[in-house]
């Protein structure tokens, strides 16, 4: 069964630095997402992207964030200079289409992102 | 802007027997799908069911099931027979079908309830 996979599954990074988080979508889909969850705490919609630009953001997606899909089949975020409140397990997430059957989002298992 | 609630942080069920889970939200709109994803201790989020908010029937998938009264904007997951796998954090969600102009399609998330299955 076809899935959304995301690398590295645990990112330590010192704060200051840039991370990049990786994703790859379900091979025929054409919406990605990006979520974010402080831990104990709700998912938070963070971004979404279709057709190589952003269609929706969040107040949450500042400045510091960037998506990309650089090459067809990633899709990136990228966080310029990260804080300590940056820590959280961010998903990526795919959907073949917006109406009917095919809007259902698939998750990929999340990059636990730890700024010290 | 809709929001969605679950009212109930924690929950435990013994094995074999069913649990419902609650769930409300608010909107303005008539359109709009609602789901019910499940986190694993491993942190993945599956989804487990989803309800178009056009169908009246409520929907159903084996063991699990739903009872959407749109009037009183509620959505509320039924595990019927629970097992010791169903342990986790079950997350309510809406998205707008965004028809008219505009889609939308990101998902608001409710809070969580962790369900502990007791053997």
């Amino acid at each position: 069964e076809p899935e959304v996979t995301q690398t590295p599954s645990h990112q330590v990074t010192q704060m200051g630095q840039e991370v990049i988080l990786r994703c790859v979508p379900i091979s025929n889909h054409l919406y990605f997402y990006w979520y974010r969850q402080i831990l104990g705490q709700k998912v938070e919609f963070l971004v979404s992207f279709y057709n190589n630009e952003i269609s929706e953001k969040s107040e949450i997606f500042d400045d510091q964030f960037s998506v990309e899909r650089p090459d067809g089949s990633n899709f990136t975020l990228k966080i310029r200079s990260t804080k300590l409140e940056d820590s959280a397990m961010y998903f990526c997430a795919s959907s073949e289409g917006l109406w009917g059957r095919n809007t259902e989002a698939f998750f990929g298992q999340g990059t636990r992102l730890t700024v010290v | 802007a809709q929001t969605v609630t679950q009212s109930q942080p924690e929950m435990s069920v013994q094995e074999a027997e069913t649990v419902t889970l609650s769930c409300t939200y608010d909107t303005s709109e008539s359109d709009y799908y609602l789901f019910w994803y499940k986190q694993p201790p491993s942190r993945q989020m599956i989804l487990v069911i989803r309800q178009e908010a056009y169908k009246q029937q409520n929907a159903t998938e084996n063991r699990f099931s739903v009872n959407f009264q749109k009037a009183a904007k509620s959505f509320s997951l039924k595990i019927s027979d629970s097992q010791l796998g169903d342990a986790a954090m079950y997350f309510c969600a809406y998205r707008s079908a965004g028809r008219k102009g505009g889609a939308t399609n990101k998902l608001i998330f409710g809070t969580g309830t962790l369900l502990a299955v007791q053997p």
